[in-house]
């Protein structure tokens, strides 16, 4: 079965850190590109971070630039998302997702949540 | 950046009806314009891609179509399942896919 499941989230305080991290199985990870996206409380979705599939090619949210850094690990079939800087604002679900054909956003973790607050 | 507008931003329909959700870019964008239905507490599932196309394991009363600027999701006739929110999203200028606000759709 094809999933990714996110982790790593929790509560810290304004300028605190946290790396999520995302888990895939059932399929090639090294071949696939990937995103972090988030959802904050009662709003819709915004585009975080994307990563190529090899790791060479890396963008960011205008929000994010700066304070969030994207990874992978092609071996542990894994993706990370370190989090500098915390703001309120970044409060959100973060969800885990690949690019399939068709530069399709085609299968999504269940997410994490991070909470910013004092 | 491309700005994507949804309407209505929720609507209350019943079991049965047909139901139709547009979305409109703020340039053109050709058909890469996909929709994803979310439900409560659910990360979002895809549903259709570049326009018009289904997603595998979708059912077949949910149909995308637009081009450029102008995109309509149409849902043929509603099942209880359906009540979700659905969001649009641009890949034109990928990765940087910028999403709709959502269109909520409640029962009636």
């Amino acid at each position: 079965e094809v999933q990714l499941v996110e982790s790593g989230g929790g509560l810290v305080q304004p300028g605190g850190s946290l790396r999520l991290s995302c888990a895939a199985s059932g399929f090639t990870f090294s071949s696939y590109e990937m995103n972090w996206v988030r959802q904050a409380p009662g709003k819709g979705l915004e585009w975080v971070s994307y990563i190529s599939s090899s790791g060479s090619t890396i963008y960011y949210a205008d929000s994010v630039k700066g304070r969030f850094t994207i990874s992978r690990d092609n071996a542990k079939n894994s993706l990370y998302l370190q989090m500098n800087s915390l703001r309120a604002e970044d409060t959100a679900v973060y969800y885990c997702a690949r690019v399939g054909t068709q530069q399709v956003w085609d299968v999504w973790g269940k997410g994490t949540t991070v909470t910013v607050s004092s | 950046d491309i700005q994507m507008t949804q309407s209505p931003s929720s609507l209350s329909a019943s079991v049965g009806d047909r139901v139709t959700i547009t979305c409109r870019a703020s340039q053109s964008i050709s058909s890469y314009l996909n929709w994803y239905q979310q439900k409560p507490g659910k990360a979002p599932k895809l549903l259709i891609y570049a326009a018009s196309s289904l997603q595998s394991g979708v059912p077949s009363r949910f149909s995308g179509s637009g081009s450029g600027t102008d995109f309509t999701l149409t849902i043929s006739s509603l099942q209880p399942e359906d009540f979700a929110t659905y969001y649009c999203q641009q890949s034109y200028t990928h990765p940087r896919g910028t999403f709709g606000q959502g269109t909520k759709l409640e029962i009636k």
